[in-house]
């Protein structure tokens, strides 16, 4: 089945640091890659997407590569502001016939401190 | 400006007693999905809508019902044969389910339900 398998948090990082959130999946096909974020109190906003194998999707700072090779979409961010504390989902959708809908990770919460 | 709007943000609930949730959309989205969220579990879905006068069963259905009557409406009702309802209610729309190409789905602020 579609699964998706992020890392583990918090992560806590000084303003500035530079920032991966890794994320591998397991999916049938060709799915479509997202990376969700969620403010506190909110609920999620896309961040940016890849549609197949070596898309860069990217947002705000952000980048993720679809690596089919190795079946990630790791979230990277070359200097995190305070602004950037969130909650991280990575998702995963496979298109046609029965399927549809989005498949999450658990989440990783990010702290970035002044 | 075009979205979803979920209410009310908080809800309480006393023991044995059904309560529905709201979850309007201005997007003219076929598709719609309720999700659940607990702390460090990320999102389960409940269930989903291509169309109207259709719902699905997601992964976590049971202790839940819905309804689809408007393509923009979508209310979740949380029934009593939910043990623990207790969470994060969230509701999503996409222009549809399924097909080709991207379509991300597009979400709401989220419902927090309590249990007094």
């Amino acid at each position: 089945g579609n699964s998706v398998t992020q890392m583990e948090g918090p992560v806590t990082l000084s303003e500035e640091a530079f920032l991966t959130i890794n994320c591998t999946y397991t999916a049938t096909g060709y799915p479509s890659l997202f990376w969700y974020v969620q403010y506190p109190g909110e609920g999620l906003q896309l961040l940016l997407k890849a549609t197949k194998a070596d898309d860069k999707g990217s947002n705000k700072g952000f980048e993720a590569t679809y690596r089919k090779e190795t079946t990630s979409f790791h979230l990277e961010k070359g200097s995190v502001q305070v602004s950037d504390s969130a909650v991280y989902f990575c998702a995963l959708m496979n298109y046609g016939g029965s399927q549809g809908n989005l498949i999450f990770g658990k989440g990783t919460k990010l702290s970035v401190k002044p | 400006d075009g979205g979803i709007t979920q209410s009310p943000k908080y809800l309480f609930r006393k023991e044995g007693q059904n309560v529905t949730l709201s979850c309007e959309q201005n997007l003219n989205h076929d598709a719609m999905y309720w999700y659940r969220q607990d702390p460090g579990q990320g999102l389960r879905l409940i269930y989903y809508s291509q169309i109207v006068n259709d719902f699905q069963k997601g992964d976590i259905a049971e202790g839940y019902s819905v309804s689809r009557e408007k393509k923009e409406s979508f209310p979740l009702t949380v029934t009593s044969a939910q043990k623990n309802p207790t969470a994060f209610y969230l509701c999503a729309s996409s222009i549809t389910r399924g097909g080709s190409g991207n379509q991300p789905q597009h979400f709401g602020d989220g419902t927090r339900l309590s249990i007094l």
